[in-house]
């Protein structure tokens, strides 16, 4: 069974562009996560989608980003324009419904600024 | 408020067992986790324990769980070379499984052979 996907998996920018993830979840699961994680910390939750729904973006800077999950299958992360302080790595994970809620991650993005 | 913490660097000897804490504030949490990541790599589940356990054992991990002190605690038993990576600690908070990971800020073990 494959994992989750994420592209690119590496991705370098001038400040002021925009840029664009891709995750594709492990297949059959409904709960798609977009997290960012900094240089030496944990990750941190951006959004959490049930189907195309998102029920939590509560942490999302939605002056600059944005995310979508048209068909509840795949989904972008989006950050227009981006500042230098958007470097980090950019990670997906996904779950079913269930208890144990164990998240399934990517191997992220690592978007490096200039 | 919601907060987990962690020791950021542990170095033991291979073949010696290895003890990774963490400490976390919501006291309602159901489920805590221990993930491990390895460079340039996501995120792994190595185990996790509901609210209502005190002991969790898996092969050479042994999970212990403190809920009046709200620490838990991850043990590596033989540890190996392989197990070199980062460890990160993570609770569910609030009484319902809502589906949002608080994370540490990760211990960085070191084996050396």
């Amino acid at each position: 069974e494959a994992g989750v996907v994420q592209s690119p998996r590496y991705k370098i920018i001038e400040k002021k562009q925009p840029v664009a993830f891709w995750c594709n979840p492990i297949s059959g699961h409904n709960t798609l996560y977009w997290y960012l994680q900094n240089l030496g910390q944990g990750p941190e939750l951006l959004i959490r989608y049930e189907n195309e729904e998102a029920v939590d973006d509560s942490q999302l800077p939605k002056d600059r980003f944005s995310a979508e999950r048209l068909k509840g299958v795949d989904s972008t992360l989006k950050i227009q324009p981006a500042e230098l302080g958007d470097s980090a790595v950019y990670l997906c994970a996904s779950s079913s419904a269930g208890g144990d809620n164990e998240q399934f991650f990517g191997p992220g993005t690592r978007l490096t600024v200039l | 408020g919601e907060d987990v913490e962690q020791s950021l660097f542990l170095s033991v000897r291979e073949g010696d067992s290895s003890v990774i804490n963490c400490t976390y504030t919501d006291s309602s949490s159901t489920y805590l986790y221990w993930y491990k990541q390895e460079p340039g790599a996501g995120l792994q589940l190595l185990t996790y324990i509901f609210s209502n356990m005190d002991m969790k054992q898996d092969q050479r991990l042994t999970v212990l769980l403190n809920k009046k002190d709200k620490h838990l605690s991850l043990r590596i038993a033989d540890t190996q070379t392989g197990d070199s990576a980062i460890y990160f600690c993570a609770e569910t908070p609030g009484s319902s499984n809502t589906g949002k990971l608080i994370f540490g800020q990760g211990t960085t073990l070191q084996v050396k052979p």
